[in-house]
């Protein structure tokens, strides 16, 4: 079955990079996300890495996947107070009838201190 | 071009009451996915709809649950007789095709089961 994990907190200092660690186990899934939900609101696409690659970079934005040991990680450079918020991993796990059903972790909740 | 939305974005209910979720996907948009957060977790998927089609219900509670997406109108998730164990958040989110690799999501609507 499908089953992704993450650590459920993590406190970094402003202006220091923060890394946000997921493992997931369908090793079929073609794509990988990372979301970010504010307090009260929905979910915000931050990026997403096909399978096919090792690493992406967008901005302050790096995502590493190693496939081998099914580990998707998030750096964020710099990061900001603004930044604060829960950072989820989704994988896709499609189904007979087509679509994309997303598959998320719980959640890992981010803290940025002065 | 408005996103997806969901009304009402706080419903009160109580025990025993019947909770109706409504969700607008964005302009184009006929693949619709519900989504359910209970406190402290990730989402969870319940149900993939297209246009007049129940796709995939695998996540939906068996009994007092159920959804569709009618040709003209919102797509509607309706919960009957509910329980406190109902109070979650629910996102619906919206693609424009069922293998497109985003899929954007709704605000959201808390419900509270008293």
């Amino acid at each position: 079955g499908e089953d992704v994990e993450q650590s459920l907190f993590l406190s970094v200092r402003e202006g220091d990079s923060s890394v946000i660690n997921c493992t997931y186990t369908d090793s079929s899934s073609t794509y990988l996300y990372w979301y970010k939900q504010e307090p009260g609101a929905g979910l915000q696409l931050l990026t997403y890495i096909f399978s096919n690659m090792d690493m992406k970079q967008d901005q302050r934005l790096t995502v590493l996947l190693n496939k081998k040991d099914k580990h998707l990680s998030l750096r964020i450079a710099d990061t900001q107070t603004g930044d604060s918020a829960i950072y989820f991993c989704a994988e896709v796990g499609g189904f007979t009838g087509g679509g994309n059903k997303l598959t998320f972790g719980t959640g890992t909740q981010l803290k940025v201190e002065l | 071009n408005a996103g997806v939305m969901q009304n009402p974005r706080h419903l009160v209910r109580r025990r025993g009451q019947e909770a109706r979720l409504r969700c607008s996907p964005m302009k184009g948009h006929s693949h619709v996915y519900w989504y359910r957060q209970l406190p402290e977790e990730g989402l969870k998927f319940m149900v993939y709809l297209q246009k007049e089609n129940i796709i995939d219900e695998s996540g939906m509670p068996k009994e007092r649950f159920s959804a569709e997406f009618p040709k003209e109108g919102p797509s509607i998730l309706r919960i009957q007789q509910v329980v406190r164990g109902d109070s979650a958040a629910y996102f619906c989110a919206s693609s424009p095709r069922s293998d497109y690799n985003e899929q954007f999501f709704g605000p959201g609507t808390r419900l509270t089961v008293l």
